[in-house]
Formats: structure tokens, C-alpha cells, sequence
């Protein structure tokens, strides 16, 4: 199985909204609806932001929010702040207990 | 609260076993909600799944690695290991030990701080 794909790299300005997709197969994005989102900033573990394509854990802004359309599931970042600035790897369930991730997106804050 | 502790050795070499110690503390790793797992990311790379166990033993691992790895629970000692067979530098890496929340869950929701592993003679 192969990594998903995911744009390198993504920015806005302070309150803007940024985008990121991850496009995976019909195996994997395309097959379950668990497509999960992590936030990880340099030197720390990742922390999870979004779970089943758009389920926000508690504590996470509602700034964040997922969504999925057949292969491609997308995490929108609102009202981006300075804190926002990190890796993001989307993830998704491929079968028998396996898990792929994608290759992540840096996100900048201008 | 939760939380998961890596240990190991920082340096393996070439060919050899490469063996990480996950200490669960604040609840117990015999709980038959949760899964245990391994996840691995190399210098300036993005994240692979290596594998996971379920607290009656069933393991389950990436396909690619599925050869030469091997997740194990110590429920005596509130601990999990992984075991990763002929490594090369490719196998160099920072490894996470993590929980997934349960069967219909397919999530990491803790995350260790993560332990640096490096293949080199």
C-alpha cells in the first residue's frame, strides 16, 4: 500500500482559511469513512485534530473540520492562527487493522 | 491520564534486532477496549504504521514490514514491546508508541513523546 498524497506544503494569512487534501485509493479514503487528521509541531508528537473523516475531538477548534468526497477527504483550517503553523498527515483505515498515512503538509501562517 | 513511555537502546546496528519498550501508565494496558501500537517516522519524513496487538495478544502489522516485525504485551508489567528483525539504515527513525481507542475506533488518541532509533555500524 502506498503512502497518501498530500501537498507538500500550504499557507495563508492570520484569518484566513487554508485547505489541505489527501487523496488516497478505493481501498483506503475511498473504501471507509475513517479518515483521521494530525497536527504536529516541530519536536512534539502529533495530536489528533479530526477522526472519521469529520468528527472534532474535544478541545480542538471548531476552527477545524474534515471532509471526504470518494477518494479525497480535506482538512479545512478557519480563521488560521499563528498556532496553526505545523505538519498535518491525514491517515485512513485500509483493511485488517492496517493504517496508511499521508506523506504531510506544512502549513504556514504568513 | 494516560500515558506511554518509550524506551530502547538510541543506537542498533546493521542486521541486527531492533527492540523498543512501551510503559503504559495511568490505566491498564489489559483493558479489552484498546489497541496497542507502533508508528514510525524517519528524519524529515512523514509517519508509517508498523503494526498494533489487542489486549488478548492478536497482532496485526503493516504488510511491508510484516516479515520482520513483532509486537508483544507484558500485561505484568503494564508494558508493550516491538521487535523489528535485520535492520539497515532505512529502519532509522523515530518511534511512537500509541493507542488506538478500540475495535470500531480506527484513531490514535495518545501518543508517547517518541524514542530516536539509529541504525548505523
Amino acid at each position: 500500500q502506498s503512502a497518501l498524497t498530500q501537498p507538500p506544503s500550504a499557507s495563508g494569512s492570520p484569518g484566513q482559511s487554508v485547505t489541505i487534501s489527501c487523496t488516497g485509493t478505493s481501498s483506503d479514503v475511498g473504501n471507509y469513512n475513517y479518515v483521521s487528521w494530525y497536527q504536529q509541531h516541530p519536536g512534539k508528537a502529533p495530536k489528533l485534530m479530526i477522526s472519521e473523516v469529520s468528527k472534532r475531538p474535544s478541545g480542538v477548534p471548531d476552527r477545524f473540520s474534515g471532509s471526504k468526497s470518494g477518494n479525497t477527504a480535506s482538512l479545512t483550517v478557519s480563521g488560521l492562527q499563528a498556532e496553526d503553523e505545523a505538519d498535518y498527515y491525514c491517515s485512513s483505515y485500509a483493511g485488517s487493522n492496517n493504517y496508511v498515512f499521508g506523506s504531510g503538509t506544512k502549513v504556514t501562517v504568513l | 491520564q494516560l500515558q506511554l513511555q518509550e524506551s530502547g537502546p538510541g543506537l542498533v546496528r546493521p542486521s541486527e534486532t531492533l527492540t523498543l519498550t512501551c510503559t503504559v501508565s495511568g490505566g491498564s494496558i489489559s483493558s479489552n477496549r484498546y489497541y496497542w501500537g507502533w508508528i514510525r517516522q524517519p528524519p524529515g519524513k512523514g509517519l508509517e504504521w508498523i503494526g498494533s496487538i489487542y489486549y488478548n495478544g492478536n497482532t496485526y502489522y503493516t504488510p511491508s514490514l510484516k516479515s520482520r516485525v513483532a509486537i508483544s504485551v507484558d500485561t505484568s508489567k503494564n508494558q508493550f514491546s516491538v521487535n523489528l528483525n535485520s535492520v539497515t539504515a532505512a529502519d532509522t527513525a523515530l518511534y511512537y508508541c500509541v493507542r488506538r481507542p478500540g475495535t470500531l475506533y480506527h484513531y490514535i488518541d495518545v501518543w508517547g513523546k517518541g524514542t530516536t532509533v539509529t541504525v548505523s555500524s
